[in-house]
């Protein structure tokens, strides 16, 4: 079975500090690892995915097979990445469905 | 921008009655995808749909639920005797291809009494 654990519920985090949002998954195959976001009052959207490699918004994450992790990082944060954010996967096969994990509140103080 | 769109965006009911939510996904997707959350928990799939037929369904998805297409643009989730446990938020995305991204609607939040 295919899991997502977020360790951290809450995490709060000065401007202009670093952040960095934990994500470990549990799956036996090949995974495709994302990283959604939700801002206040609006809908989940993307943030990235592993395959792109790119860097978003200032956040960049990196696949460790060897620890299974895909953490977010961001090495200064702004009062505008306040957010819940999601870490999910898709084993891929016949329909990519997205596991989530709880999600982490990420709060930008100024 | 196209945006998936679901309504009602808050949907009372009593326990017992059927209730049916509706996502219009973005016009040239393919696939699409009930999600829901219920409040302190994790976003948790129950269906996908592709060429008008279920690809997946989640253990939560029993014959109390159903989806269909009814049209070219509607993709609806009905459940048919709602309970208590049934009270979430409902997502609805779609995307393109498979391998593509999922654009989630806004969420329909459902409150069974």
């Amino acid at each position: 079975a295919q899991r997502v654990t977020q360790p951290e519920k809450l995490l709060s985090v000065f401007k202009g500090a670093p952040v960095e949002l934990k994500c470990n998954y549990s799956y036996s195959g090949s995974p495709e690892l994302f990283w959604y976001v939700q801002y206040s009052r609006q809908r989940l959207q993307l943030l990235l995915r592993h395959i792109s490699r790119e860097s978003i918004k200032g956040f960049t994450a990196d696949l460790n097979k060897g620890e299974t992790s895909f953490h977010l990082k961001k090495p200064f944060a702004q009062e505008e990445d306040s957010a819940m954010y999601y870490c999910a996967l898709t084993s891929g096969g016949s329909n990519y469905k997205l596991t989530f994990g709880k999600g982490t509140l990420l709060t930008v103080n100024p | 921008e196209p945006e998936v769109t679901q309504t009602p965006s808050h949907q009372v009911t009593q326990m017992g009655q059927e209730v049916i939510l509706r996502c219009v996904p973005i016009s040239n997707h393919l696939y699409f995808y009930w999600y829901r959350q219920i409040l302190g928990q994790k976003v948790e799939f129950l269906v996908s749909f592709y060429n008008n037929e279920i690809s997946e369904k989640s253990e939560i998805f029993d014959d109390q639920f159903s989806v269909e297409r009814p049209d070219g643009s509607n993709f609806t989730l009905k459940i048919r005797s709602t309970k208590l446990e049934d009270s979430a938020m409902y997502f609805c995305a779609s995307s393109e291809q498979r391998i593509n991204e999922q654009f989630f609607g806004p969420g329909t939040r459902l409150t069974v009494l």
